[in-house]
């Protein structure tokens, strides 16, 4: 089936302008999480939706940053007022339920520069 | 907090050479170690993970409680090995991932 799909492969911004990226997981995949994958800082774990239940937004790195996830599908993440250290690439992954024992499935990814 | 150390940013071998890609970590509890991997222009994808003590293409990867690490090892590498290799974690109860920054492993002919 259809894995992990993100919207836009690649997105260029100006410093200061919004942006928004958008994950479609794995249909039946009850939790979803974002990372952020930049150069010298590795991959870092953003936030993460589990059904209904409240997001842990424990490792967004701003009030910048923020997410929102629909009828337990699709999610968006918002970054406002974009900052040149905000240029990664941001990765959405699913998994079928919140145990660590369930794999996770990465997106694409979305690569984002601010210019 | 949690942390995950890959000490080596590039791990340069020829075929038919073992490999060892190092993993440490400092956790108080109980962690989950994995070993994830990314073939160039590929996604993410989990390759082992502890709790299955299973072989995957040849990689075996040990926990070792006492010294803190759960290194990735295959005896003899081949070429479609190279690719960028994360060790990561999660907490006990707690699914979300802390990874290393990676090691890139390049098998040479």
């Amino acid at each position: 089936g259809a894995g992990v799909s993100q919207s836009p492969s690649n997105k260029v911004t100006e410093k200061g302008k919004d942006v928004e990226l958008r994950c479609d997981p794995i249909s039946g995949h009850t939790a979803l999480y974002w990372y952020r994958q930049s150069l010298g800082q590795g991959l870092e774990f953003l936030i993460y939706f589990q059904g209904n239940s409240a997001p842990d937004k424990s490792g967004l790195p701003s009030d910048r940053f923020s997410a929102e996830r629909t009828g337990g599908s699709v999610s968006t993440l918002t970054i406002q007022r974009t900052q040149q250290e905000d240029s990664a690439v941001y990765l959405c992954a699913s998994s079928l339920s919140d145990s660590s024992s369930y794999e996770q499935y990465f997106g694409p990814g979305t690569r984002l520069t601010v210019t | 907090a949690q942390r995950v150390t890959q000490p080596e940013k590039l791990l340069s071998v020829f075929k038919g050479a073992p490999v060892e890609l190092k993993c440490n970590y400092s956790y108080s509890g109980s962690p989950e170690l994995f070993w994830y991997v990314q073939y160039s222009r590929q996604r993410l994808q989990l390759l082992l993970r502890h709790i299955s003590r299973e072989s995957i293409k040849g990689f075996t990867a040990d926990l070792n409680k006492g010294e803190t690490s759960f290194h990735l090892k295959k005896p003899f590498a081949q070429e479609e090995d190279s690719a960028m290799y994360y060790c990561a974690l999660s907490r006990s109860g707690y699914s979300t991932l802390t990874f290393g920054k990676g090691t890139m492993l390049l098998v040479s002919p």
